[in-house]
């Protein structure tokens, strides 16, 4: 199993759509995690951190399932801005709680 | 604003020659920093952790003598492709980690990135 795992998807949803991406972690021993968007050929920007009593920032949602080792962000009312790859992001892989390891990521792509 | 810079955004250069990319920290002290490689379509990768006033710590699969790594001060690290071939062409890009509010965790935040091309 991967260490981090997500929707392969694309996703290709019209303006105004509610989306949801689904990420699992395999080790139990993860301490933080994130999600994280990164648009073309740039670096990836930090959306939010997953709380485990779940958190919203505006029109985003994360949520985090220790037991079942699953996080998830939801977007509500997609804008075309939206449109970029979103990492989740795990932290405190192998004892430390610096290092990342990154999901390879979904692509969303908001239509007009 | 930004938190890290990066420079340079992009380099070409010739096989067998060295490229230097400096990671800057603009907003607070940075005592560890890191390095990521990006190859298209794929995840980020760390490549070694940066420490001030010490060495860096390496990654499994990274060669410590390709890639020198220095960080000299609490605000700058240097990363440094040693006779670099054209498979070390990728997106490099550093971060450093804060704490978040209420010291609850790390967040990192990355620089824009340096875009390798090696000829």
């Amino acid at each position: 199993r991967k260490e981090v795992e997500q929707d392969p998807g694309p996703f290709n949803v019209p303006e105004g759509a509610t989306v949801a991406f689904n990420c699992t972690y395999s080790n139990s021993a993860s301490q933080s995690f994130f999600w994280y968007r990164q648009d073309c050929r740039k670096e990836p920007k930090l959306l939010m951190s997953v709380y485990s009593s779940g958190n919203e920032d505006g029109r985003f949602t994360a949520q985090l399932n220790r037991a079942s080792q699953y996080i998830s962000l939801l977007i509500r009312d997609s804008k075309l801005s939206d449109s970029a790859t979103y990492l989740c992001v795990v932290n405190g892989v192998g004892g430390s709680n610096y290092k990342l390891t990154f999901g390879k990521g979904t692509l969303l792509t908001v239509n007009p | 604003g930004a938190v890290v810079s990066q420079h340079p955004s992009r380099v070409i250069c010739k096989s067998g020659t060295s490229v230097k990319i400096e990671c800057r920290s603009l907003d607070f002290q940075a005592t560890t920093m890191f390095w990521y490689r990006q190859f298209p379509k794929q995840s980020l990768m760390l490549m070694a952790t940066s420490n001030e006033g010490s060495k860096a710590t390496y990654e499994q699969g990274v060669e410590k003598d390709k890639f020198l790594i220095n960080h000299a001060s609490l605000t700058l690290s240097t990363l440094t492709v040693t006779s670099a071939h054209p498979e070390d062409s990728s997106f490099y890009i550093c971060s450093v980690a804060r704490v978040t509010a209420g010291g609850r965790s790390y967040e990192q935040y990355f620089g824009p990135g340096t875009r390798l091309t090696v000829t």
